[in-house]
């Protein structure tokens, strides 16, 4: 069993839709990472955070310490979102990344 | 600014042969890291240089596998001789000096597909 799990594995929705997008890990850890892969393309930072919650523009991404769980919410889906995103933690004292294996993510038109 | 680059984008070569690929940080950037996503696994952690010393390699999977950061700026990782189960994409991420109250975040290159005939 994988440190850090993601769910679902692959997710298809209509443009427009609300998304939501879950990581939960199983270790305690600093900081939590949201990252975007487009296909063919590299690896994009989206969020790096350790409480509460942040956005930036229709992403939202919030992380409950206590819980192990952190989600990532699109609104108002569009089909440009149509990524692989991956979650990726901080653990002990190194500042070395622990991945999720990502979702798959597809908006339709 | 410059992000972090890597060269090649895509190396295809055989069997027993050397590859080295390369990592440009986002300048000023003192932590360097490779990382190594091979199909339909995770991204992991190969290693962690400060600077020019390594820091924590504990995830090159043996000895054929070489990394350097001479001066402290770009990295070379040397894989010789190459073998199938190499294959996979390798990413490279740089982040600024790591302060002890909290973990910088890590910019990340495009990565650099190498297949492994």
């Amino acid at each position: 069993k994988n440190e850090v799990e993601q769910s679902p594995q692959n997710l298809t929705a209509q443009e427009g839709e609300f998304i939501t997008i879950n990581c939960s890990y199983s270790v305690g850890i600093s900081a939590l990472h949201w990252l975007q892969q487009h296909p063919g393309g590299g690896i994009v930072s989206l969020f790096m955070l350790s409480s509460g919650k942040k956005k930036h523009g229709r992403l939202i991404a919030t992380i409950n310490i206590q819980e192990k769980h952190s989600s990532l919410h699109i609104t108002a889906s569009h089909p440009r979102d149509s990524a692989v995103y991956i979650c990726a933690v901080y653990t002990g004292a190194n500042s070395k990344l622990t991945f999720g294996k990502g979702i798959t993510l597809s908006v339709r038109p | 600014e410059a992000g972090v680059t890597q060269f090649p984008s895509h190396s295809v070569i055989e069997k027993g042969q050397t590859v080295t690929l390369r990592c440009d940080p986002i300048s000023g950037h003192d932590n360097l890291y490779w990382y190594r996503r091979v199909m339909g696994k995770e991204i992991k952690f190969l290693l962690h240089f400060v600077k020019e010393s390594k820091q924590d390699e504990s995830g090159m999977p043996n000895n054929r596998f070489l990394a350097e950061r001479t001066g402290g700026t770009y990295s070379t990782l040397k894989v010789q001789p190459a073998e199938l189960e190499d294959s996979g994409v390798y990413f490279c991420a740089s982040s600024q000096e790591r302060r002890s109250w909290t973990y910088n975040e890590q910019f990340f290159g495009p990565g650099t597909r190498l297949t492994v005939l």
